[in-house]
Parts: structure tokens; sequence; C-alpha cells
């Protein structure tokens, strides 16, 4: 089982918000992890979005919008990246990561499209 | 404003080690504050993190590549480079490399990538 599993793909509509997960193997506490949230479009590299761990414990990418948030579902033991007023623009890849193990770990990515 | 620009041969032979350069500009990749990282991408996948140093020479590399890869500033040339050895069709990717802030309170911990270059593109 894959440490970090994401949906391959999400649709939304223009104007709506779209909730992203990023869901951690059973045995790894969300709780304890920074979650760390990735935006890719075709042909360009990966763009820092923000960091979540907790309210206290977070960090937004430098220019980003604040429609771009973080959070977590302990019952579902997921990181979230919720996207508010979705624009055309943010159709995109979008990663997860985390730092698990002495090592670097990526979700597969989630496909948002917004039609 | 930080710019990294990565630089290699486009094709490298099977069996032979695929060498890439990171060029630091708008900033020292000397400074305390970051580590400095490389991550791929196959064709049409996800990321896979390789490794992440730091100006000092501490690195840290993914286990499932350690035994091939090596990573290494150059604070003379403002670069850090990589060096992936017995190359195979898997190897094939883009290779991007990235900064990674220190944590404050804890020095020799590093958070995530921040500022990523525009990668460069690997054949086998």
């Amino acid at each position: 089982q894959a440490v970090l599993t994401q949906p391959s793909s999400l649709s939304a509509s223009p104007g709506a918000s779209a909730s992203l997960t990023c869901t951690l193997r059973s045995g790894i506490n969300v709780g304890t992890y920074r979650i760390y949230w990735y935006q890719q479009k075709p042909g360009s590299p990966p763009q820092y979005i923000l960091r979540y761990k907790s309210d206290s414990d977070k960090q937004q990418g430098s220019g980003v919008p604040s429609r771009f948030s973080g959070s977590k579902d302990a019952s579902a033991n997921a990181g979230i990246l919720l996207i508010s007023g979705l624009q055309s623009e943010d159709e995109a890849d979008y990663y997860c990561m985390i730092w698990h193990s002495g090592a670097w770990v990526f979700g597969g990515g989630t496909k948002l499209t917004v039609l | 404003q930080l710019q990294l620009q990565e630089s290699g041969p486009g094709l490298v032979k099977p069996s032979e080690t695929l060498s890439l350069t990171c060029t630091v500009s708008g900033g020292s990749i000397s400074s305390r504050n970051y580590y400095w990282g490389w991550i791929r991408q196959p064709p049409e996948k996800g990321l896979e993190w390789i490794a992440t140093t730091y100006y000092s020479g501490t690195s840290y590399y993914n286990p499932s590549l350690r035994s091939r890869v090596t990573i290494s500033v150059d604070t003379s040339k403002n670069q850090f480079s990589l060096k992936l050895s017995s190359v195979t069709a898997a190897d094939m990717a883009v290779y991007y490399c990235a900064r990674h802030p220190i944590v404050e309170t804890s020095p020799t911990s590093f958070y995530g990538m921040d500022v990523w270059g525009q990668g460069t593109t690997v054949a086998v």
C-alpha cells in the first residue's frame, strides 16, 4: 500500500470549491506530519502551494491566493487541500508530500478539471 | 529573486552515469537557511524525490536510489550537482532541482521544496 494515496481525478465547476484529499497509509498518523501541496500545469515545474500541520504550524506559498487552504481530517487520516472559488486557471495536477522515514514521499497526484 | 537552472546532457547511454548541475542565481548556495535537492518525474508519471544536500555537504538520499546517487555542492560556482550511475530506461525523466528552507527551530531539519527549477529532460 502506498504511503500517500490521492484520487486520480476530480472535477468541479467554476466558482465552486474543490477538496483534494491525501490519505496516509494505515499506521501513519496524519497528525504528526506536515502535509505539503504542489500544483503542476502541463509543461511546467511544480509550484509550491502550502504546507499544513496544524493551525499553528502552516505556511502559504509566496503569492498563493488565500482561496487555497490546508487542513486535516483525522478521522480519515488525510490531509486536505481546499480550493474555493475555482477558476479555470486552477485546472492542473496536484501533489501532496510528506517527510516519512527519512525520505520525501509524494502522492500519485490528482488531476483537477474545472468545467 | 532566486532562480534555479538545471543543465546536463539530454541523452545518456544505458549503464553510463548521468551528471546534472543546478546553477543557483539570485542567492547563495552557501546560505545557512537552505538545503538543495533533486526530484524527477518520468513521462506521464508522478514526482520522485532523489536527494537533498546542504552547503556543508550533509546529504540525504532516497533509499530506493541511494546506491546509485551522489549529490554534491560547489560553493565556488554556486552550483550543486547530481550523479546517477548505471542508468536504465527507467531513469528517463524530467529532472528538477529545488530549494528547501531550513526549519528555524531545528536547523538540521528542512522543509519541503519551495522553489523549483524549470527542469531538464533526460533520455536514455
